[in-house]
């Protein structure tokens, strides 16, 4: 089975801090990307990665950056949090193969205070 | 403009009865990609179904059916023979041609009641 883990179920941040969301797989999967959840607004793509050090824009990049420095892991980051960045984050990683589906995490509830 | 619109913010059943919950979506791409997830409360989001352009047939996998008609542009998610544990948020997702991502609709969320 595939397995897609993030560093943690619940975050409490305070503005300005930069925080690290970590997303491993374990099916050597070429494609990440990093969601963010609202009510009412469904899953909005942040950013995405195809490769290793590669790194694509989504919908709503700003306010976030990304790593990807090995195949198995991709960060999100917030470089300096804020208030309307409390949401929820999944992570989620694809084979190549247009057919497939992604495969998510079990999400990150991050509030920031 | 919206690629995928669930009009539905809400749907009630009582248990053992199906459920449609609708999906319409708006691409000039002749091949793409059709997806359903469910999201119980505890947040995962769970593969359903997936429906390709050019496939043949409606999808099936178990009690899940798509009701696909592409000249309407819509893909509607079947349930049938609803259990409580189908209680749950709703996605329906579609993947262009040429890309790897997916556009999500906002969501439809189904209670199922005894």
């Amino acid at each position: 089975d595939v397995k897609v883990t993030q560093s943690s179920r619940y975050l409490v941040k305070r503005t300005g801090e930069k925080v690290f969301l970590e997303c491993v797989q374990d099916m050597d999967h070429e494609n990440m990307f990093w969601y963010r959840q609202d009510p009412g607004l469904g899953l909005r793509l942040i950013y995405f990665s195809y490769d290793v050090k590669m790194k694509e824009k989504g919908d709503i990049p700003e306010g976030y950056s990304v790593s990807r420095e090995k195949k198995e892991r991709f960060s999100l980051i917030l470089e300096s949090a804020s208030t309307n960045q409390t949401s929820m984050y999944l992570c989620a990683s694809q084979a190549g193969r247009r057919r497939e589906t992604q495969y998510f995490g079990p999400g990150t509830r991050l509030l920031v205070l | 403009a919206q690629k995928i619109t669930q009009t539905q913010p809400g749907m009630f059943v009582q248990e053992k009865e199906a459920v449609t919950l609708d999906c319409t979506y708006d691409t000039s791409d002749q091949s793409y990609g059709l997806f359903w997830y469910k999201q119980p409360s505890s947040g995962e989001m769970i593969f359903l179904i997936y429906q390709g352009s050019y496939d043949e047939q409606n999808a099936t996998e178990g009690r899940y059916s798509l009701n696909f008609q592409k000249a309407r542009k819509s893909a509607n998610l079947v349930i049938s023979a609803s259990q409580l544990g189908d209680s749950a948020m709703y996605f329906c997702a579609m993947r262009d041609s040429g890309y790897s991502t997916l556009t999500f609709g906002k969501g439809t969320m189904l209670l199922v009641s005894p």
